[in-house]
């Protein structure tokens, strides 16, 4: 069965810092993988998406993700944190089925606190 | 606004009662969801509708849960006889039919909160 994991409840960074949260998943065949956060009473933004090709992935607001297989790991990344990037952040992989209907598995959510 | 807009931002019923939600997704996008989330949890699939056809869904909808896309373009959610345990946000999602890699985009969920 697909599956996806967030190690992590909670990401506490300093502004300026790097940040990283992690993601692990585990599907049959090649993963299609995405980012998403969510602001508070809002719904999910998409960030970005590994289909194929170059295993760093650049996304919207200066988010990157980097896809290895051998670790079946597609943890976010961001070079310098903002306060505003504090958020719920979502893993999802695309499920396998035989309609192709795309419908995504998600994982459990990382809050990111950015800290002044 | 040309995003996906959702049907009440929020409900809150008694126990037992029905309830109809309604989603507008982008407009060319051919493809629809509906996922479920619960507090501190990610959203869970619920079903998909491929145009106006539902081609699957969740074994998380009981039959107390019903839904449609009459025309291919809007879509409702109804809960019949409410429980408590319905109580959680319910999100609308939309995507254009490609090979399945095409993102999706969300809406702003229907908060609903079962007394």
């Amino acid at each position: 069965a697909q599956s996806v994991a967030q190690p992590e409840d909670q990401v506490n960074v300093a502004e300026g810092n790097p940040l990283t949260v992690k993601c692990t998943y585990s599907v049959s065949g090649n993963p299609y993988l995405f980012w998403y956060v969510q602001y508070p009473n809002r719904g999910l933004q998409f960030l970005l998406k590994y289909i194929t090709g170059d295993n760093l992935v650049k996304g919207s607001y200066g988010f990157e993700a980097e896809f290895n297989k051998s670790q079946t790991s597609f943890h976010l990344k961001k070079p310098s944190a903002l306060v505003s990037d504090s958020a719920l952040y979502f893993c999802a992989v695309r499920g396998i089925d035989s309609g192709n209907t795309g419908k995504l598995i998600f994982g459990q959510g990382t809050t990111l606190q950015v800290k002044p | 606004d040309t995003g996906v807009s959702q049907d009440p931002r929020h409900k809150i019923t008694k126990r037992g009662q029905n309830v109809t939600f309604r989603c507008d997704p982008i407009s060319e996008h051919n493809r629809l969801y509906w996922y479920r989330q619960t507090l501190g949890q990610g959203p869970e699939f619920l079903t998909y509708f491929q145009n106006e056809a539902q081609l699957e869904k969740s074994r998380l909808l009981s039959d107390r849960f019903s839904a449609e896309r009459p025309k291919g373009s809007f879509s409702t959610l109804e809960i019949q006889r409410t429980e408590q345990g319905d109580s959680a946000m319910y999100l609308c999602a939309s995507s254009f039919l490609t090979s399945g890699s095409s993102e999706q985009f969300f809406g702003p969920g229907t908060r609903l909160t079962v007394l």
